[in-house]
């Protein structure tokens, strides 16, 4: 089945140690986000690809930096994970930018 | 900025329908809504959406005030399965395209 995978679906690492978040797509979609999800939060959007032009939110921490090689995958780096960076981490895709968006099952991130 | 507005939580009896509340007051007149739902640990999981009319699909229905400031998502007959964060969006027009904001969310509760 087509589907939007996430790896790790658990990480642990050290306050200040980078760390990276991969996201998978079988779907061939256009659109790529990233959603930062705290406890007992709503997702928030970080930034998104369409294709190859990246968009950030205004908000977003400069510390959390994506990389999008191809079509099927994307990144996102923190460069120096802090301890309120702690939460889940929505990728999802769309086929185009006014789509449905389909989600991944999230990376729980922790630092230590 | 929130644009939507959703009660923290409701209960529903198993087997009646769900009907879940959304205020977005402020939206504009080319900003669809959108319903997700997201269980514990996973993605969210895209369940409808629409501009003016009301909308049904095999999962539910979407009821739309006519001055399009607020809507009702239903679940027909409410399963335990059904048991979820349910969360109301607004799909904003952006030059950097179509964004989605999530509102808070309603935690639905089925009960046996």
């Amino acid at each position: 089945d087509a589907m939007v995978i996430q790896n790790p679906r658990y990480q642990v690492t050290q306050f200040g140690k980078p760390v990276t978040l991969s996201c998978s797509q079988t779907l061939n979609h256009n659109v790529m986000y990233w959603y930062q999800q705290k406890s007992s939060q709503a997702p928030k959007l970080l930034f998104h690809y369409y294709d190859k032009d990246f968009n950030n939110e205004a908000d977003t921490p400069d510390n959390f930096q994506s990389r999008r090689p191809n079509t099927s995958f994307c990144f996102l780096d923190i460069r120096s994970p802090g301890l309120g960076d702690a939460a889940m981490y929505l990728c999802a895709t769309s086929r185009t930018s006014d789509g449905e968006q389909f989600f991944g099952p999230g990376t729980r991130l922790t630092v230590l | 900025d929130a644009k939507t507005t959703q009660p923290p939580s409701m209960d529903c009896a198993e087997g009646r329908a769900a009907n879940l509340p959304c205020n977005h007051s402020t939206i504009s007149g080319n900003e669809y809504v959108y319903w997700y739902r997201q269980i514990h640990s996973q993605g969210p999981q895209y369940i409808i959406h629409g501009l003016k009319n009301n909308e049904t699909n095999e999962m539910a229905s979407l009821i739309i005030t006519e001055d399009r400031k607020s809507s009702t998502l239903i679940l027909p007959h409410a399963t335990l399965r059904d048991t979820a964060v349910y969360y109301c969006i607004v799909r904003v027009a952006r030059n950097t395209g179509n964004q989605f904001y999530f509102g808070t969310g309603t935690s639905l509760t089925v009960i046996p």
